[in-house]
């Protein structure tokens, strides 16, 4: 059974600091990541997966398949990247799994 | 936005009555799900389907049921809202293959 673990529910920043949400998986085949993004009482916005190796919104994730990770960064937190950040998975017929979610708490 | 109206927003009904809720996409994509979305639980796959007519259950289908007719709607009904039910529902839609999951705005569900 495929598995997203997101250990923190709440990671508190001040603005400028270094940011890490972390993700780890579990799956039997090959895996494909991604990061969601949910601002204030919104509807989930892609913000990465892994097969596009992007940078948005100075956010990038690397998949680590010896770790089975799939940690977000972003080297300087800002305020407007407080919400709620979820890693997911895809199964069959494309359907995703998700972790529970972390909420980034950026403060000035 | 990717093309997805989800109807009712909001929406409060009380134990023991039938609610259905409405997933319209103008993208002509083939997959669309239902998910829930709880504190402390994340998003859970409710259903899905492939294909007109062609639905399969996830994770949490209990007491809930789908249909699809056409490829641009997919329906979820609670045959018998319980206050368990309570949540936020959020469809999504993909073309497969590569393609990410786009998601509605969400709808609002308060069962009494």
């Amino acid at each position: 059974a495929q598995r997203v673990t997101q250990p923190e529910k709440l990671l508190s920043v001040f603005k400028g600091a270094p940011v890490e949400l972390k993700c780890n998986y579990s799956y039997s085949g090959s895996p494909e990541l991604f990061w969601y993004v949910q601002y204030s009482r919104q509807r989930l916005q892609l913000l990465l997966r892994h097969i596009s190796r992007e940078s948005i919104k100075g956010f990038t994730a690397d998949l680590n398949k010896g770790e089975t990770s799939f940690h977000l960064k972003k080297p300087f937190a800002q305020e407007e990247d407080s919400a709620m950040y979820y890693c997911a998975l895809r199964g069959g017929y494309s359907t995703l799994t998700f972790g529970k979610g972390t909420m980034l708490l950026v403060s000035p | 936005d990717a093309g997805i109206t989800q109807s009712p927003r909001h929406k409060v009904t009380e134990t023991g009555t039938p609610v259905t809720l409405r997933c319209h996409q103008t993208e002509n994509h083939r997959y669309m799900y239902w998910y829930r979305q709880d504190p402390g639980h994340g998003l859970r796959l409710i259903h899905y389907s492939y294909g007109v007519k062609d639905t399969d259950k996830g994770e949490v289908s209990d007491g809930y049921s789908v249909s699809r007719s056409k490829t641009e709607d997919f329906l979820l009904t609670l045959e018998s809202a319980t206050s368990s039910q309570t949540s936020v529902y959020f469809c999504a839609i993909s073309s497969g293959n590569d393609s990410p999951l786009h998601f509605g705005n969400g709808t609002r569900l308060t069962v009494t």
